[in-house]
């Protein structure tokens, strides 16, 4: 099973400033890896997919890099909208598997 | 607008059976394979299971291979989850998810709540 570590587990950070979070893979997973948001009470919404993609509907402000093991989504300028819960995923073998997420908080 | 609905959580004993639903519209359902995924209560997400778009393979979670299946109705344009030998690690919030042709999950239900508990 492909582990993926997230890092920071917290960001504490303003409105207007960017975010840099980090998704680290235990082996080689090419750019088979997505990244979602989740706010309290919501479901997931898909941001990126295949390392770099934006979703459908997806502000300029995301964007994600990064292949074989290390990941990077970064948001430009956060957004009040922005604070959340975000996840890592990886696709490239079974089973499917998640990071363990980072809470981008309000500072 | 794509639409999933979930239906079937509620509140189990350790062992029991549970069988959740996914109602989608607003999309050609017979033609997208879909995920459940999970939330346990302070945790984050992990992916259950997924099903080809016409139910010809299905994949599963280690955690869950054997009690699990995974299963749909093109026809009702639902999906399923029959979830046996439920244990209390099995307490989450189950999401069902539309593929993105990708094993990426682009549409997700609300979700509905499973607690396993004696």
């Amino acid at each position: 099973e492909i582990v993926l570590t997230q890092s920071p587990a917290t960001l504490s950070l303003s409105p207007g400033e960017g975010a840099t979070l980090s998704c680290r893979a235990s082996q080689n997973i090419g750019i088979y890896l997505a990244w979602y948001q989740q706010k309290p009470g919501q479901a997931p919404r898909l941001l990126i997919y295949d390392a770099s993609n934006r979703a459908t509907g997806i502000p300029a402000r995301f964007s994600g890099g990064g292949s074989g093991t290390d990941f990077t989504l970064t948001i430009s300028s956060l957004e009040p909208e922005d604070f959340a819960v975000y996840y890592c995923q990886q696709r490239s073998n079974w089973p499917l598997t998640f990071g363990g997420g980072t809470k981008v908080a309000i500072k | 607008q794509v639409q999933l609905v979930e239906s079937g959580g509620g509140v189990v004993q350790p062992g029991a059976s549970l069988r959740l639903s996914c109602a989608a519209s607003g999309f050609a359902f017979p033609g997208y394979a879909m995920h459940w995924v999970r939330r346990a209560p302070g945790k984050g997400l992990e992916w259950v299971a997924l099903i080809w778009y016409d139910g010809s393979k299905t994949y599963y979670t280690d955690s869950v291979t054997g009690r699990f299946i995974i299963s749909r109705d093109n026809s009702k344009s639902t999906l399923y989850l029959q979830m046996n030998s439920l244990r209390v690690e099995d307490t989450a919030v189950y999401y069902c998810a539309r593929d993105l042709h990708s094993r990426f999950c682009d549409y997700w239900g609300q979700g509905t709540l499973v607690t396993v508990s004696s």
